[in-house]
């Protein structure tokens, strides 16, 4: 079985830009979350998604937004980009959300 | 305010010297904690998912454990392929949401 594929794998952007990134959970899977992973801060949760809907968002500026498509793929963008948006985002897809959650490789982002 | 952490956040062993990586977690209602391995520059691969105080799961030279406070993570005659990051995250709390909080996380390096 296919894991969890993100693209694109890396990323740069200047300040002001936007990007999408995009996330491909495990076949049969229909709960997509989304996480930051940045050296000071760690992993921190950005939202999930289920069956299309957003089920719950973390602590980030409106700037962070995401969507989920009817085959379970999600994408998640980021407006008007900062330098503190620099980081690693992953993506996680289980069944339905309060299980194991199983990790893609990740997006690096570099805003300069 | 949920939270986790995790001990020490540098461990050194020699190949073969076993040890144990520590997570104390304060939450409102438990419902599961994981640990995950996470090499540099890739997502966290799921190791153990703990839901009860005194459960125990293990593999291979790793074996975890669960009390009503805290988990411990035991590598026992660790190999230098062990080396990585062990992140441990808990999901808490009512409701659908499947967010999971991590711990910093503890960075193992085992030397040959």
């Amino acid at each position: 079985k296919a894991g969890v594929t993100q693209t694109p794998r890396y990323l740069i952007k200047t300040r002001g830009q936007q990007v999408t990134l995009s996330c491909s959970p495990i076949s049969g899977h229909r709960s997509v979350s989304w996480y930051q992973q940045t050296p000071g801060q760690g992993l921190q949760f950005l939202f999930e998604y289920f069956s299309e809907t957003q089920r719950n968002k973390g602590n980030f500026p409106g700037r962070f937004s995401g969507r989920q498509f009817s085959n379970s793929r999600s994408e998640m963008n980021v407006s008007t980009l900062e330098l503190g948006d620099s980081a690693l985002y992953l993506c996680a897809s289980s069944f339905s959300g309060q299980e194991t959650q199983y990790f893609g490789p990740g997006t690096r982002l570099l805003v300069l | 305010e949920d939270q986790v952490t995790q001990s020490p956040e540098a461990l050194r062993l020699q190949e073969g010297e076993s040890s144990s990586l520590n997570c104390s977690y304060t939450v409102s209602g438990l419902r599961g904690l994981f640990w995950y391995r996470q090499d540099p520059g890739k997502g966290p691969e799921f190791l153990f998912t703990l839901y009860s105080a005194g459960e125990e799961k293990e593999k291979e030279r790793l074996k975890a454990t669960l009390t009503k406070k805290e988990s411990f993570l035991h590598i026992t005659a660790p190999k230098p392929e062990d080396s990585a990051t062990y992140l441990c995250a808990v999901q808490a709390g009512g409701g659908a949401t499947n967010k999971l909080i991590f711990g910093t996380g503890t960075l193992l390096a085992v030397q040959p």
